[in-house]
């Protein structure tokens, strides 16, 4: 089975300062799918990516595939506290989208 | 309305008591799932229904079944709850090719 495996599993940082979250897979990824969770909350949609090097931005929020397709990062840029909250990342293995493996979330705080 | 409702949204329940949690849809996707989340442990999938004849085990089934009553209805069942069931769970929804899933808020169950 897919194992997913993100760091940092915690990251406090000031705001305006960057960060980068990484997901790493065991296995190649079809799909790696990036989801923001308020604490206690239910799971945004974030961003996907397929192909290998792609890279897409959403306002601040930049993600990247590697060429191997066995890791994924996402970048914050001059973070702001509505960024808190966790990061999950998802992986499709099989290339059919059928369901997704989730990594343990990496929860980020942004102080003032 | 939102695209996903769960019902109910938190629950406090006796071990060996039978516990339904109800999932609806208005988004018309065929594909709906059940995943529970716990802390440092990520979201794990429980069940998954491709349509409503279709019912699928996830990674951690044992202890819990699954009813599809229509393409818009999801219900997860706990027949006899135990306390490490004690977790917040997640309704979800996709279909084929689209970008990602959407969920629901969540409900959060404790079982005491």
């Amino acid at each position: 089975s897919q194992e997913l495996e993100q760091s940092p599993q915690s990251l406090i940082v000031q705001e305006g300062k960057n960060l980068t979250i990484n997901c790493t897979s065991s296995k190649t990824l079809y799909g790696l799918y990036w989801y923001k969770q308020k604490y206690g909350e239910g799971l945004i949609f974030l961003m996907m990516l397929q192909k290998g090097g792609e890279e897409k931005s959403h306002e601040k929020i930049t993600a990247k595939l590697d060429e191997k397709k066995q890791q994924s990062s996402l970048h914050i840029t001059a973070s702001q506290p509505s960024h808190a909250g966790i990061y999950l990342c998802g992986a499709d293995g099989t290339g059919t989208a059928s369901k997704l493996t989730f990594g343990t979330g990496t929860r980020l705080q942004v102080t003032l | 309305d939102a695209d996903v409702t769960q019902t109910p949204r938190n629950r406090i329940t006796k071990t060996g008591k039978r516990i339904m949690l109800e999932c609806s849809q208005t988004k018309g996707h065929d594909r709906m799932y059940w995943y529970r989340q716990d802390p440092g442990l990520g979201l794990r999938l429980i069940y998954y229904s491709f349509d409503v004849k279709d019912i699928n085990k996830g990674e951690i089934s044992d202890g819990y079944s699954v009813s599809r009553q229509a393409q818009a209805k999801f219900s997860l069942s706990l027949e006899s709850a135990i306390p490490n069931q004690t977790a917040l769970y997640f309704c979800a929804t996709s279909e084929l090719g689209a970008n990602g899933y959407t969920f629901g808020s969540g409900t959060r169950l404790t079982v005491v």
